[in-house]
């Protein structure tokens, strides 16, 4: 299975763009990039995913780099609901073994 | 409000007992799952569905059996519960055809003393 890895952590200042990235160097052809967080307490939330061309949606959006090795994830304007943990893990649809790795745990600062 | 529902919401076993953990969909979604989520970890898939009448194990799937009830069922049993099966565990579904994301439940903390 193809692997991602994210930063352990990231911190924001309230109401400034964040940049969360991630390398997934061994990513084939059929690979959707999906991003999902998950708030406290609470089960993982689909934000946002994408193959090969850039991403919006209201939630966030997804750039892709060309080689598609690496993605980043755009909080346009970070709030203290966005505190979470992003996991962003690669799917190539249907009934595959998908493992969320610990994700980037991201801290909003007031 | 469409989603995945998961019942219970809390439960403490003792060492040896055995629960059922249920969980439903109501976006007829064809493929369900069954995650864990030990405390500062990710989640790790225990058994997945990909279609009624159909179960497959995933990475962590000792100590654990399904039920794909039906299209929108999927039940996990402890047979015999461990103190190693403490853990968050949380139920999800996706349509595969179109590769949209998974939808997650509430999830079930489960403590086995």
């Amino acid at each position: 299975d193809a692997k991602t890895t994210q930063p352990n952590s990231m911190e924001s200042n309230e109401e400034e763009p964040v940049h969360l990235p991630c390398n997934h160097s061994t990513i084939s052809g059929t690979d959707y990039i999906h991003w999902y967080r998950q708030l406290p307490s609470q089960g993982p939330e689909y934000v946002i995913h994408g193959l090969t061309s850039n991403v919006n949606n209201r939630m966030a959006s997804l750039a892709i780099a060309e080689d598609r090795k690496s993605s980043t994830l755009i909080l346009h304007r970070a709030t203290l609901r966005d505190a979470a943990v992003y996991y962003c893990i690669l799917r190539a649809g249907g009934y595959q073994k998908v493992t969320f790795g610990t994700g980037t745990k991201l801290q909003v600062i007031p | 409000n469409a989603g995945v529902t998961q019942t219970p919401k809390f439960q403490v076993l003792k060492t040896g007992q055995s629960m059922t953990l249920q969980c439903a969909q109501d976006m007829n979604h064809n493929s369900m799952y069954w995650y864990r989520q030990d405390p500062g970890m990710g989640l790790r898939l225990i058994y997945y569905s990909a279609s009624e009448g159909t179960t497959d194990k995933g990475e962590v799937p000792n100590g654990y059996n399904v039920s794909r009830l039906n299209k929108r069922e999927f039940s996990l049993r402890l047979e015999s519960a461990a103190p190693s099966q403490t853990s968050v565990y949380f139920c999800a579904s996706s349509d595969p055809r179109d590769r949209d994301g998974y939808t997650f439940g509430s999830g079930t903390r489960l403590t086995v003393v």
